[in-house]
Formats: C-alpha cells, structure tokens, sequence
C-alpha cells in the first residue's frame, strides 16, 4: 500500500534552533505539498512543488522557512530559527497533477517550540 | 474571506444518526470537490470527492454539491462509532482549499 512517509514523527526543540522535516513522496507522484495544521487556522497551504520545481511558497514566511526538492524521492520543509508560534503538525501531500480527485496525506509531523 | 467555509462543530450524535456536514465556497471556476477524513493524530484520507454539481454515493456516504448556492455537504446514514472523526471538505484548482473541519463525535 503506497504511502507518503514523514519523519520524524514528533519533534520538541528550543526556540532559535533549526527544525528539518522531511518528507518521502509516494513513488511516481510528479507533485508534492507542505500544509501546516492547527487548532485555529486549520490546513494552512505553506509550498507546493511540481517535477520538483517550486510552484508557490506564498504560504510561508520566507524570513524563517524554506523547502525544497533536492530529488524526486525527497522534500524537506526547513525552520530557522524556530518560534514558539511554529508550534503545529505539518503534512507533506503528494499526488499527479492529473489526479484533481484528491491526493495522499502523510502522518504529519508535530512539531513543539518551547 | 477564506475559499471554503466549515462549521468547526463539534457535532455529537447518537449511532445510528443520519449526519449532514456541509461547506460553502467562494470561488466557482474550481469544479473538483473533496471531502476528507481525519482521525486523531493522523492525517487527512480522501473520503469522497465529486467533480461539477450533483450526487455521489459511496454505501453510508453521499456527498453532494450545488453549485447554484456554492454549497458542498456530506450526509453519512446510519453513523457508526469508527466515523468519530474530523471532517474537511476541500475544493480545488490549482492547489487544495481546504474547510477548517467539523469534528464529529458518534456516541454508542
């Protein structure tokens, strides 16, 4: 059963400290999100990738996060430095781009700033 | 003012209830709609989706989407304790649009 894997699953850090989470496309897949979720705002869109090349990342703060694709097989979501604010769980998605009928979620990764 | 718009609940019913969750949009060029299922502590799972207006049932789940009123619902028949769960619905373009989710809760 293909599925999108996410690690680390949880992750507490001080505030100011860098935060990677990293994030397995399900294999073939040519398109690949990155949504942050919480109680307050919901799935928030943060970056959106298509055969790697970024598509739109008006969803983040650019002053504090990046993402990137360094492959097909890889996409990494990056804080630095991390907020107490950044406090969430963060989805990596991936699907086709000719799939409009839904993509696949992976775990998450929950993601604690103190 | 958000793409789609979600009552958050919570939303607490007996088994065996007929469940109605419903979301309204903004935007009608995008004709692909979603509904998604979240358990506690894991990710979104595609439930249903449907494309333009109309029905689509799927056993206990039909989803239903008019497009006159830009309204999106999910009506779950004889509800179960396993759909305790939150519910987002979503529509898309070129990225997913999602509701904030209703939680629901389905009491034995």
């Amino acid at each position: 059963d293909a599925r999108v894997t996410q690690t680390p699953r949880h992750k507490v850090t001080e505030m100011g400290q860098e935060v990677t989470m990293r994030c397995q496309p399900i294999l073939g897949h040519n398109t690949v999100f990155w949504y942050r979720q919480t109680m307050m705002q919901g799935l928030e869109l943060l970056a959106y990738f298509r055969n790697r090349a970024p598509l739109d990342d008006s969803g983040m703060p650019k002053d504090r996060f990046s993402a990137e694709m360094p492959d097909a097989t890889l996409a990494t979501l990056k804080i630095q430095p991390s907020e107490p604010r950044d406090s969430a769980v963060y989805f990596c998605a991936s699907g086709l781009v000719s799939g409009n009928y839904g993509y696949t979620f992976g775990s998450g990764t929950r993601l604690t700033v103190v | 003012q958000k793409e789609v718009e979600q009552d958050p609940g919570p939303l607490s019913v007996p088994e065996g209830a007929i469940v109605s969750l419903n979301c309204t949009y903004s935007n009608s060029a995008f004709q692909y709609f979603m509904w998604y299922r979240q358990y506690s502590r894991k990710g979104p799972e595609l439930l249903m989706y449907t494309y333009s207006s109309g029905n689509k049932e799927d056993g206990r789940f039909t989803a239903q989407v008019d497009k006159s009123s830009k309204y999106i619902s999910l009506f779950i028949r004889d509800s179960q304790p396993s759909d305790s769960a939150t519910y987002l619905c979503a529509q898309t373009g070129n990225q997913f649009y999602f509701g904030t989710g209703t939680s629901l809760t389905v009491i034995p």
